[in-house]
């Protein structure tokens, strides 16, 4: 079946550094979402991709899908510790958005 | 914006007893809401996908048995964990979407289930 990857599992930073997660699909992929998750909260939708070779921007957050629609990367500029949590991508995987996987996520730790 | 509400958000419940949750859709209207579990430091898991009018969709792997889902309206989509055990003891959260191509995912604060 179709399968979502994250890399890294877990990524840890001093306040101001760079983070990047990336999210590949065994299969392509109808449109990709990123979600957050706080300690204790619910995943929170961030941004949806639906092009080939989307790039999006939400302050210092850059999301990327790629050429193929097969992969997808968020990159956070000069991280925060409100940044703090794990981000998820999901791949849908209908032709009508509704229907996602969930990648394993990317838990993202920064030190004051 | 959509607020999706979940309830209960804990529960501790003896062995072989039943656990119904409930996912409300507060100020929209959806067809089509998602069940998922999450273990500790762990994705989502899809478990099922709940539609209003007609039976859910399991995935493979999830007892349909063992995991009732109803969704009875356009706003309110329910689980049932029947004869709990311990080992069905995990966070379960819903999501709900508007409907529309490409609309995301609302989800509900989730229901932390602990079976003894």
């Amino acid at each position: 079946g179709q399968q979502v990857m994250q890399i890294p599992q877990y990524q840890h930073v001093q306040e101001g550094e760079d983070f990047t997660t990336y999210c590949n699909s065994s299969t392509t992929l109808s449109n990709i979402q990123w979600y957050k998750q706080r300690p204790g909260g619910h995943p929170v939708f961030l941004i949806q991709l639906v092009k080939s070779g989307e790039v999006k921007k939400q302050k210092r957050l850059t999301f990327q899908f790629g050429e193929a629609k097969k992969n997808s990367s968020l990159h956070i500029t000069a991280t925060q510790t409100t940044d703090v949590g794990t981000y998820f991508c999901a791949g849908g995987r209908d032709n009508y958005g509704q229907n996602f996987v969930f990648g394993p996520g990317t838990r993202l730790s920064v030190l004051p | 914006g959509a607020v999706v509400s979940q309830h209960p958000s804990r529960v501790i419940c003896k062995s072989g007893t039943s656990v119904k949750i409930e996912c409300r859709s507060l100020d929209f209207q959806a067809t089509t809401m998602f069940w998922y579990r999450q273990f500790p430091k762990q994705s989502l898991m899809l478990m099922a996908t709940s539609n209003e009018g007609s039976k859910a969709t399991y995935e493979q792997g999830v007892e349909k048995d063992k995991f009732l889902i109803n969704h009875a309206s356009l706003t309110l989509s329910t689980l049932t964990v029947t004869s709990a055990h311990p080992e069905d003891s995990s966070f379960y959260i819903c999501s709900a979407s508007q409907g529309r191509i490409n609309s995301p995912l609302h989800f509900g604060n989730g229901t932390r289930l602990t079976v003894t």
